[in-house]
């Protein structure tokens, strides 16, 4: 019943690594994100997503990639992993175009640690 | 550059008191505003929105106020509850940015019994 869940939610690599984050909407949502949750508390945008357009923030590596096998899904890969990429990603989703009474749903969170 | 910020990490409040957390932000362009509940280990919910064309939203214990001269906004929740306490996050939706939205660092609330 969850609406929006997203796996695994901890996750301990090496350096160097290739992951992915999996995340899954049943809300039939048409637009889906990932944020991240960096050490300092600070919940910031990664990736903006529906069937015609990905957004993304200028700030986010190129090792970072979102793939959307269809509207309901959007994973999140990771190449080469590095120690600074540990935090939490948060998956998330909605309809339309946000305005009064509309809002994002998010996940509960991936936890990823980097060692 | 924090476009959303917020000012103060920490507010404690007596359970049946009001809770007043405030958020700033510099970009004119946002036109869309929302609180997010925070618990541990958990996902954001969202908690109450409101449109830069309002200077007011209310539901319930909860009431958003918008001063967009002062590029402020403030969430009071009345009365305060012990199971209110999490940390709570302002997100703005930038008009030119799509839905992408834009946080600030939170501010924890300890409601005491």
């Amino acid at each position: 019943d969850t609406a929006v869940s997203q796996t695994p939610k901890y996750l301990v690599t090496q350096m160097g690594n290739d992951k992915s984050i999996k995340c899954e909407q049943n809300l039939g949502h048409d637009t889906m994100y990932w944020y991240k949750q960096d050490s300092k508390k600070f919940l910031k945008i990664m990736f903006s997503y529906n069937n015609k357009e990905l957004i993304i923030n200028e700030t986010v590596p190129n090792r970072f990639s979102p793939k959307s096998p269809d509207k309901a899904h959007l994973n999140l890969h990771i190449n080469s992993l590095e120690l600074g990429d540990s935090a939490v990603y948060f998956c998330a989703s909605s309809r339309g175009v946000l305005s009064s009474g509309n809002t994002i749903y998010f996940g509960e969170g991936s936890w990823l640690t980097v060692v | 550059d924090q476009q959303v910020k917020q000012n103060s990490p920490s507010l404690s409040v007596q359970e049946g008191r009001i809770s007043i957390l405030n958020c700033d932000y510099t970009n004119s362009m946002f036109d869309y505003f929302l609180w997010y509940k925070k618990y541990p280990a958990e996902g954001p919910t969202f908690l109450i929105s409101i449109s830069s064309i309002k200077d007011k939203n209310e539901d319930g214990r909860f009431t958003v106020f918008l001063n967009k001269s002062a590029k402020h906004l403030s969430l009071h929740i009345v009365p305060s509850q012990p199971g209110d306490s999490a940390v709570y996050f302002c997100a703005a939706k930038n008009n030119n940015a799509g839905n992408m939205l834009t946080f600030g660092g939170g501010t924890r609330l300890m409601v005491k019994p």
